[in-house]
């Protein structure tokens, strides 16, 4: 366990609803990323922030997905109208941003989309 | 586009053997190079790697970084079954810290 919580564990929903993903990072921590996993690939980046500030968004991987971190301190991932091709493993990591690049990582939300 | 390329991609080796996984990359703006180990479940940090040439060691596994190759190692001597898992190389960007994951080394250790 690193520390890093997110929530829900899975996620079965039908295609055209939304979701919306939760994340707790290791409470010093300011730097916050999401990624998304499928079967056979690393995780491929989405956003990160810093604090409350979302410094890269151009990676999501559409106007359905997004991300917010109110009060820097937890996160939360959505997307909106789901479809088939959006069932993977959604990662979230936190670090500190003083010149350290580890990552540690939650345990993911597993969504499936019918 | 930055550039990850592990391998071999997957590996069966005998508990006792010694692997080498391999990890070639392009990345603009390189800054570090960080190695994680994920069995079913998310990824847990191994190594990070930010001079040429220094290898970084935690008991039975070791690493090290060619910057000049743009290449990096990650060694298991005496491999053990829980050692089965796979292994992700990701170089990162200087001032975002964004790392940009290979596809992994799946290892798995027969008893």
């Amino acid at each position: 366990d690193t520390g890093v919580s997110q929530d829900p564990r899975h996620k079965i929903t039908k295609r055209g609803q939304n979701v919306t993903f939760r994340c707790d990072p290791i409470s010093e921590h300011n730097r916050l990323y999401w990624y998304r996993q499928t079967l056979g690939q690393g995780p491929e980046f989405l956003t990160y922030f810093q604090n409350e500030a979302q410094l890269e968004k151009s990676r999501l991987l559409s106007d359905r997905f997004s991300a917010e971190r109110p009060k820097g301190s937890f996160s939360t991932l959505e997307i909106q109208r789901t479809e088939q091709g959006d069932s993977a493993m959604y990662l979230c990591a936190s670090s500190l941003s003083s010149g350290t690049d580890t990552q540690y990582f939650g345990p993911g939300t597993r969504l499936t989309v019918l | 586009e930055d550039k990850v390329v592990q391998s071999p991609l997957s590996l069966v080796v005998h508990e006792g053997d010694t692997v080498t996984l391999n990890c070639s990359y392009e990345v603009t703006n390189f800054r570090s190079l960080l190695w994680y180990k994920q069995e079913k479940k998310a990824p847990t940090f191994l190594f990070m790697l930010t001079s040429s040439g220094i290898e970084k060691k935690s008991g039975r596994l070791s690493s090290i970084l060619d910057k000049k190759e743009l290449s990096s190692i990650l060694n298991i001597t005496a491999t053990q079954t829980g050692d089965s898992a796979i292994y992700l190389c990701a170089p990162s960007h200087g001032g975002s810290y964004i790392p940009t994951f290979g596809r992994g080394t799946s290892l798995i250790v027969h008893p």
